[in-house]
């Protein structure tokens, strides 16, 4: 069954320490797509980013960077020097191609709160 | 930003009276959502459309039920509120689902239940 795992619930680090937030997946299909996705305080969702199961290639974005590892299932998200403004919730989420079971929707990890103190 | 309001924002009811929230879209996008985020749960499905009057189920859909009878427009309705629908719900679009062509779902703002 498709499922996707986020077991920090918490994390707390200090400005400028780099944190890495995990994500695990189980999908048996060879074809799907995983997603970050980033509530702030104010409570809405941002996309943060889309990658699909054939691109392994790690991603970075200014402080922000991907590693995906088709290995070991997992995709995660690293700030690197983090900030204030990076305190949120992230959430991790899988969508697989082939309809199996969850018509191609999203499903989503329970997500990370990180909160980063001055 | 994509185009997506919800209302209302913000609800305050009592149990057994019927609710329904709104979710408005100017991306003429195919597919809409509807989820709920509750502690401890992350986003859960309820119900979801891919076009007008085409509606399914999702993962958490007992005492829903959508309607969609314009693209722009996909409403949630809680026949008789309770109080475990006390929620943040939130509306979402793509333009194929996203496990087909890895299409990414965008947010509506949420709305805030409350159900006394």
């Amino acid at each position: 069954a498709q499922k996707v795992t986020q077991a920090q619930t918490e994390i707390s680090v200090v400005e400028k320490e780099d944190v890495t937030l995990d994500c695990v997946y189980e999908t048996r299909d060879t074809t799907y797509y995983l997603f970050w996705y980033k509530q702030p305080p104010s409570g809405e969702l941002v996309f943060l980013i889309r990658r699909n199961s054939f691109d392994e290639q790690n991603e970075i974005s200014g402080r922000y960077s991907w590693n995906f590892q088709k290995s070991t299932s997992s995709f995660n998200f690293t700030i690197t020097a983090s900030q204030v403004v990076d305190s949120a919730v992230y959430f991790c989420a899988l969508s697989e191609a082939n309809y199996g079971g969850s018509q191609g929707n999203l499903i989503f990890g329970k997500g990370t709160k990180l909160s980063v103190k001055p | 930003d994509a185009g997506i309001t919800q209302s209302p924002r913000h609800k305050v009811t009592e149990t057994g009276t019927p609710v329904t929230l709104r979710c408005h879209q100017t991306e003429n996008h195919r597919y809409m959502y509807w989820y709920r985020q509750d502690p401890g749960h992350g986003l859960r499905l309820i119900h979801y459309s891919y076009g007008v009057k085409d509606t399914d189920k999702g993962e958490v859909s007992d005492g829903y039920s959508v309607s969609r009878s314009k693209t722009e427009d996909f409403l949630l309705t809680l026949e008789s509120a309770t109080s475990s629908q006390t929620s943040v719900y939130f509306c979402a679009i793509s333009e194929s689902p996203p496990g087909l062509w890895g299409d990414t779902q965008y947010f509506g703002p949420g709305t805030r239940l409350t159900v006394l």
